[in-house]
């Protein structure tokens, strides 16, 4: 199946810090979506893209769909305590149809240092 | 918003018990889904259903059956419980209709002893 390698795996930074993140796939997507997990709870979608090149804000996050269709990226400003989680990516091939077609990341460990 | 309910968040089964996992949303949505999630191997989709009594296979559905007999309700079964079930399952639900985005539940923690 298709693989979605996103990187890096942990991230240890200080309060304060602005945090960047991606995913990269082998084939080309056509939806990229980023979930932020907290401990023991279930995955909260935090952006979704839809259009190679697309980028969009969501308060301190910003997400870019990459021009190739094959990469997305996650960037957070000023992190914060609340930030610490982890952060999925999830890639799907169809612009319609295919109810299984999301892949998922491994996720991004995010651990911010007092 | 979605809202998507997990009935148990928390349950300890003996290997062998018949284990019900219960997931309903209330958005009229057509596509759901159950994952499971361990460390290290990621999300990973058992079943899916596209419609009232409607069913497919996920990626693991070994194990597992589902049922989907009203549309805002979605059961995961467990004929068998066993020890390598032990996971945190994942509802989900797909309100575009077109399977490229779906919202989770709050996850529902099984330990089978």
């Amino acid at each position: 199946g298709q693989q979605l390698n996103q990187s890096p795996q942990s991230m240890f930074i200080q309060e304060g810090e602005d945090v960047s993140m991606n995913c990269t796939s082998s084939s080309i997507f056509n939806t990229w979506l980023w979930y932020k997990q907290d401990p023991g709870e279930g995955p909260v979608l935090l952006i979704a893209l839809y259009k190679a090149g697309e980028l969009t804000s969501n308060g301190r996050l910003t997400a870019q769909f990459g021009i190739t269709r094959k990469d997305s990226f996650l960037n957070i400003s000023a992190s914060i305590p609340s930030d610490v989680g982890i952060y999925f990516c999830a890639g799907s091939p169809y612009s319609g149809g295919g109810a299984d077609g999301l892949t998922f990341g491994k996720g991004t460990h995010l651990i911010i240092q007092p | 918003d979605v809202k998507v309910t997990q009935s148990s968040r928390y349950l300890v089964k003996r290997t062998g018990e018949k284990v019900f996992l219960e997931c309903v949303q209330d958005m009229d949505h057509e596509n759901m889904f159950w994952y499971r999630q361990d460390p290290g191997l990621g999300l990973r989709l058992i079943y899916f259903s596209y419609d009232v009594k409607m069913k497919e296979k996920g990626d693991i559905p070994e194990g597992y059956s589902v049922s989907r007999e009203k549309k805002e309700r979605f059961s995961l079964i467990l004929e068998s419980a066993s020890t390598n079930q032990t996971s945190m399952y994942l509802c989900a639900t797909d309100p575009t209709g077109v399977g490229n985005t779906i919202y989770f539940g709050e996850g529902s923690w099984l330990t089978v002893v």
